[in-house]
């Protein structure tokens, strides 16, 4: 099993532009996370969706948008890019419910610039 | 999902035993404690969780106080490798979907 995997690793946009995060899993979770780490910082939740169909807003969700349209993959998707989204993206899942334990399984992180 | 608390930082020298604290005073009965730690700029990684009972993995200890507004973990032999920040957060299994993570601790041990 690959886990949780983040694409991509490293990106640089310029203000304005728009791009999409991608992020999929193969442990069959059900609920998936997106989060972002600005430097020295904890990590704040941005969306969530816990299944195929379902999304909701975390913490910080302005100037973002998900979709979950097949259980594995949880896409961020950023319209217009600005430098206070500059940051590291976590996508996260767990399996939640009587057969998970509820322990979050983390990518590796996506570092995005916004100049 | 209830609030912890955390110190901001903690120093531990190498081979003895670091004991990370949290505070939950609001947890609720079916919120269970979760503890992970983040190493550099890497994703964070699950350590252990526990409901009431004290519970041991490979890599830690956790004591839950008998009233769980409150719990350490420990590990037993620090070494330079567990230098990072440790995150404490209270979920239940059953739902838990905003999982909110606060600042955590950070971890020095030190040679």
């Amino acid at each position: 099993n690959a886990g949780v995997t983040q694409t991509p690793k490293f990106r640089i946009l310029k203000i304005g532009q728009s791009m999409t995060l991608q992020c999929t899993q193969d442990m069959n979770h059900n609920y998936m996370y997106w989060y972002r780490q600005d430097p020295g910082m904890g990590l704040k939740l941005i969306y969530y969706s816990v299944g195929a169909g379902i999304t909701d807003k975390g913490e910080v969700p302005n100037g973002y948008n998900v979709s979950r349209s097949t259980t594995e993959d949880f896409p961020l998707r950023l319209e217009l890019a600005a430098p206070s989204q500059t940051s590291v993206y976590f996508c996260a899942s767990s399996r939640q419910g009587q057969a998970g334990t509820g322990e979050l399984f983390f990518g590796e992180g996506s570092r995005l610039t916004v100049l | 999902d209830a609030k912890t608390t955390q110190p901001t930082s903690m120093d531990c020298a190498e081979g003895r035993a670091a004991n990370l604290p949290c505070n939950h005073s609001t947890i609720s009965g079916n919120e269970y404690v979760y503890w992970y730690r983040q190493i550099h700029s890497q994703g964070p990684q699950y350590i252990i969780h526990g409901l009431k009972n004290n519970e041991t993995n490979e890599m830690a200890s956790l004591i839950i106080t008998e009233d769980r507004k409150s719990s350490t973990l420990i590990l037993p032999h620090a070494t330079l490798r567990d230098t990072a920040v440790y995150y404490c957060i209270v979920r239940v299994v059953t739902g838990g979907f905003k999982t909110i993570f606060g600042a955590g601790t950070r971890l020095f041990v030190k040679a």
